[in-house]
Order: C-alpha cells, then structure tokens, then sequence
C-alpha cells in the first residue's frame, strides 16, 4: 500500500514570497491532516479536512496560510506571503476517520524561509 | 502551545540499555499514541492505547496509558542502532477537538 506522498520535500524561499506544498493521502482515507513541526517540537496541526470539508483550522494563521481539498482527495497548503518564523517541516497525515484511527505521516516538505 | 510535558528531552545510552521516557499533562487524554521519528521522515506510530491502564508490547517496546488519563510512558528493552531517532508521545483530549496534540519529543542516542 503506498503511503502519504508529499512534495516537494525542500524548499527555499525569501520572506515575502509564496509557496505552496501538495500532499497526496493513502487511498480511501477520508481524513487529511497539515501540521507545521518547528525545529526542536513536536508537530502541531495547521488543518483538518473530513473529505473536501474544514473539521477544524483553529491553529491556521488565515492571514497568510490557506488550505483546500477540492475533490476530497489531494490537498495543497499554501503560505503567502511567508514570513522567516514560518521555516518548519510541514507533514501531511491521513486516517480512515476522524475517530480514534491510526494517522499515518506523509515526510514532509522542509521550507526554509530566508 | 504545547500540553504535553515530555521528559527526558534527550538520552544518551549504550547499546543493549533499557531506556525509560515519560509524558504527562495537566488535561486528561482519552488516547496516548508514541511516534518515532527519523531524520528526513514523518513520524511513525508505534504503539496506541485507547484505555486507561492499558499495558501494550510491540516487540522490545512497552507502553502503558496511566491510570489518572494525565500521563503515559514508553520503554524500550536492549536498545539496538536501530532505535535512534526521535520519539513523540501523543494525546487526544476527551473535551475539545479531536485533534492530536504533540510532545516536545525524546532524542535517543546510542553508543555502540
């Protein structure tokens, strides 16, 4: 079974700039999840998608980040435009619900915002 | 910020050691999961526990779900090369969102 797709896996940018990740889930799973890890932390989720639908964004800076799932499948997490805090790896992870089910972590995209 | 207290923040140990890592939080959880993570890589699950006082082995590693839903530890017996990375607990609080909060993450180290 193949698992979370992400890429790119790096990126380097200069703040003010935009970028944008793409995150493939494994097959049939119904939830998506986009976290930011900082350097030294645990990760800490941006977004939860259930389908093509927000379950919870509480963490999602809306000023400059923005997160969608058109058709329920892939997603794309955009920052514009990034700021030098926003260098992280950003992990996509996916589940077959939002239950207590196992999430499975795609390896992320380090963005390093210059 | 972060709700769950991880402890120790690093290990340096010899081969073939047990090792010993804790989290605890002022919320109760209503699940702990333990992720390693390598470098480059997504974190992956290594053990789940669902209720409280749960004792579950997956292979040389034991975790248990403590009984006041607060806390939560992973052992790992005879350490191998393998075993480096960094470890993460995570919670699901019963109030709130079902989202998974992260520890700060457990960086072992092993001396051949």
């Amino acid at each position: 079974e193949a698992g979370v797709a992400q890429s790119p896996r790096y990126k380097i940018i200069e703040k003010r700039q935009s970028v944008a990740f793409w995150c493939n889930p494994i097959s049939g799973h119904a939830t998506l999840y986009w976290y930011q890890q900082i350097l030294g932390q645990g990760p800490k989720l941006l977004i939860q998608f259930q389908n093509n639908g927000v379950v919870d964004d509480s963490q999602l800076p809306k000023d400059r980040f923005s997160a969608e799932r058109l058709k329920g499948v892939d997603s794309t997490l955009k920052i514009q435009p990034a700021k030098l805090e926003d260098s992280a790896v950003y992990l996509c992870a996916s589940s077959l619900d939002t239950g207590p089910g196992e999430q499975f972590f795609g390896p992320g995209t380090r963005l390093t915002v210059l | 910020g972060q709700q769950l207290n991880q402890s120790p923040q690093s290990m340096f140990i010899q081969e073939g050691e047990d090792v010993s890592m804790n989290c605890t939080s002022s919320s109760i959880f209503n699940t702990w999961l333990w992720y390693k993570q390598d470098p480059g890589e997504g974190p992956v699950l290594l053990i789940a526990l669902y209720k409280a006082g749960e004792l579950t082995s997956n292979g040389r590693l034991t975790a248990q779900f403590g009984i006041t839903r607060k806390d939560s530890f992973l052992n790992i017996s005879a350490s191998i090369p393998s075993d480096v990375g960094i470890y993460f607990c995570a919670g699901r609080r019963i109030q709130g969102a079902q989202k998974l909060v992260f520890g700060q993450g457990t960086r072992l180290t092993i001396n051949p």
